[in-house]
This record gives C-alpha cells, structure tokens and sequence, in this order.
C-alpha cells in the first residue's frame, strides 16, 4: 500500500518561481528520497535524506525532513521548463531494502 | 552512477500472449532487484522484490503465477506476464539495489510500456 501522500497533486507555476511539494508518511523510517520521473520515461533519484538529517541542498534543490511531524517537503529554485516532469517521494525502513512510494506531485513549469 | 536497462522498451501483444521483461544492471552486480507498475498519471506500485539464486518475493494482492519472475544471474532478472489480458497494460520499471549500498538508494531502468490487445 503506498504510504507517502504528496500535495499538491499537481503545480503550475511560471518559469523562475520557486516550487515547494509536500510528502507525509505514516511509519518510522530510514531515509526518504526524491525522485523525478518524466513522462513516459523511469526514475531518476534526486536526492536522499537521512532520517538523523533535517535539510539537505543539492543545487537547486532543497529538501527538509521534519521526523516529528513524519513530512519532508522539497523546495526547486529558479525553476526551468525543463523541470517539468512528476517527482516522487520514497521512504526506506530500517533495515529494509524496498522502498514505498508517494502519490507524486505533477509539476508544470510555463516559460 | 549506476546504471539500469530494460528490454524491450514497449510491447504490444495480442490477449491470451505471454511477455518477457529484462532488467539488466549494467555496470554493477545486483542481489536484489525490484518491479514496480505504474498506471497512467499514478505512483509505482511495487510488485515484487526480485532475489538472484532464490524465490521473488511478491507484494499482497500480485499473483506469483501470473507474473513469473526470474532472477537467474547477478546481471538479469526477467518478468514474465503469463497470459497477458488487456488489464495487464501498464508501465513496467525495475529497479535494482547495489550490493554494499547504503540507505537503499535504488537505480531505476527506463520503463517498459505494455499494451495488451
């Protein structure tokens, strides 16, 4: 069953404005990661975020896990068209290899 | 990074067919490998996790005879959809988890569009 719930579920904005999604999760975790997935197309892993770790950057990219409230967000500045595409949050258990997937934000990006 | 194929990448085929999906880690030996599905505009739904040398292990609700799957070498493990009825149309993602790795980063195959006819 899916466990992370992504809001919005789907996000217009104009090139150069920031995007912010939102994941909540239910259980204890390991890690939580981000994922992009253009359409028609696999998954590419953006970033990985410890559950000891509060925020972590990666260039354009920021991503906060807030373990008491079981939500992370992620935070897309400057954004391109070329950011267009759904991103997924992932979370890993302890000791566990697979990983469940949110029901992904749809992001738009209008040049 | 590590890198993930899948063969073929899109497949139609005629109901009552059976089909064969291959996910090959290219660069790096995998114990373990995953397949998901994924319906239009919907999240990945794992369906099982994929052993080299032993049974896959199914997630609730996937039938293990109607998708056989196969993990015969470090390299390669295959999903068969036995009997493929139009239900079966989905996108297909592997996945697979390198050995030594931490915190279950997981590398994605490109996908593997199903139509069933």
């Amino acid at each position: 069953s899916q466990q992370g719930e992504e809001d919005p579920q789907a996000l217009s904005i104009q090139e150069g404005e920031n995007a912010t999604m939102n994941c909540s999760y239910k259980t204890s975790i390991n890690n939580l990661q981000w994922y992009r997935q253009n359409s028609g197309r696999g998954l590419v892993h953006l970033i990985l975020i410890r559950s000891n770790e509060r925020e972590k950057h990666s260039g354009r990219l920021r991503v906060t896990l807030d373990t008491s409230k079981k939500s992370s967000s992620l935070l897309i500045t400057a954004s391109r068209a070329a950011d267009t595409a759904s991103y997924f949050c992932a979370t890993g258990g302890q000791g566990a290899q697979k990983l469940v997937f949110g029901q992904g934000t749809r992001l738009t990006i209008n040049p | 990074g590590a890198v993930v194929s899948q063969h073929p990448s899109w497949v139609i085929c005629k109901s009552g067919t059976s089909v064969k999906i291959e996910c090959r880690s290219l660069d790096f030996q995998a114990t373990t490998m995953f397949w998901y599905r994924q319906f239009p505009k919907q999240s990945l739904m794992l369906m099982a996790t994929s052993n080299e040398g032993s049974k896959a292990t199914y997630e609730q609700g996937v039938e293990k005879d109607k998708f056989l799957i196969n993990h015969a070498s470090l390299t390669l493990s295959t999903l068969t959809v036995t009997s493929a009825h139009p239900e079966d149309s989905s996108f297909y993602i592997c996945s697979a988890f390198p050995p030594g790795g931490l915190y279950n980063e997981q590398f994605f195959g490109p996908g593997t569009r199903l139509t069933v006819l």
